[in-house]
C-alpha cells in the first residue's frame, strides 16, 4: 500500500511568516499534485508536478518535486489570512487509470 | 478544469434510512470517482464509478452499502444505504481529466452528512 505522510499535521503561524509543508513518501510517483480545502467546500487543485527535481511558483507558493520522486514539498512565502487551509498533497501516475493515493494532509492556520 | 456540482449539499438524516448524492458534470469524463472525508481527515476512495457497467469498489466498501450509479459520462450517483451515525461525513464526487501535465483530479463541493 502507497502511503504519503505528511507533515507538520498542523501549522499555526503568524501572517507574514514562511512555512513549508512536506509530502514523502517511499514509493515513487509519476505525478504529484497538491490540493486546498477550505471549510465547507471540496478540494481545489492548486498544481500537478511530473518530472523529478520540477519547481513551480503559484504567486507566494513554490512547489517541489523531489529527484527521485518520492517527496514534495510546498513553500509558502509572507503567509496571508487567506492561505488557511487544509492543504493535501496526492500521488498518482501521470497517465493510464492509476488511483490517486491521498496524503494525511496539513491543516494550516494563518493568524491576522 | 471541471465544473461538479453536487446535490444536496448538506443533510441530516436518521439511523437506518438512505440518502442518494448526486454528482453532475459540466462535459463528459471517462473516470469519476466517489470519496469519503470523515472531519479533519484526508480523502479515502469509495469506489471508481464506472460507465454502463457496474462501480469498482475499495477496500472496506461494499456495493450493498454505497450503491452507485453512472448512466451517462456526465452524470452519477452515490447511494448510502441504512445509516448510522458513524456514516456522517463528508461525501465528495471527483473526475479526472487529462491535461498538460497528465491526468488532474478535481473535486465537487462535497456534501456534508450527518446521521442522528
Amino acid at each position: 500500500t502507497q502511503l504519503l505522510e505528511q507533515s507538520p499535521q498542523f501549522l499555526s503561524i503568524q501572517e507574514g511568516e514562511n512555512l513549508t509543508v512536506y509530502c514523502n513518501s517511499s514509493s515513487v510517483f509519476s505525478s504529484l499534485q497538491w490540493y486546498r480545502q477550505e471549510p465547507g467546500e471540496g478540494p481545489v487543485l492548486l498544481v500537478t508536478v511530473v518530472t523529478g527535481g520540477e519547481v513551480k511558483k503559484l504567486k507566494r507558493l513554490t512547489f517541489q518535486f523531489g529527484d527521485a520522486r518520492k517527496d514534495s514539498s510546498l513553500h509558502i512565502t509572507a503567509a496571508q489570512t487567506g492561505d488557511t487551509g487544509l492543504y493535501l498533497c496526492a500521488g498518482g501516475s501521470n497517465f493510464g487509470n492509476e488511483k490517486l493515493t491521498f496524503g494525511t494532509g496539513t491543516r494550516l492556520t494563518i493568524i491576522p | 478544469s471541471a465544473v461538479i456540482s453536487q446535490k444536496p449539499s448538506r443533510d441530516i438524516c436518521q439511523r437506518g434510512t438512505s440518502l442518494t448524492i448526486q454528482c453532475q458534470v459540466d462535459s463528459q469524463v471517462t473516470m469519476m470517482f466517489w470519496y469519503r472525508q470523515q472531519p479533519g481527515q484526508s480523502l479515502t476512495l469509495i469506489a471508481t464509478a464506472n460507465q454502463g457497467s457496474e462501480a469498482t469498489y475499495e477496500s472496506g466498501f461494499v456495493i450493498d452499502k454505497f450503491p452507485i450509479s453512472r448512466p451517462n459520462l456526465t452524470f452519477s450517483t452515490l447511494t448510502v444505504s441504512n445509516m448510522s451515525p458513524e456514516d456522517s461525513s463528508i461525501y465528495l464526487c471527483s473526475v479526472r481529466r487529462s491535461g498538460r501535465g497528465g491526468n488532474e483530479q478535481f473535486f465537487g463541493p462535497g456534501t456534508r452528512l450527518t446521521v442522528l
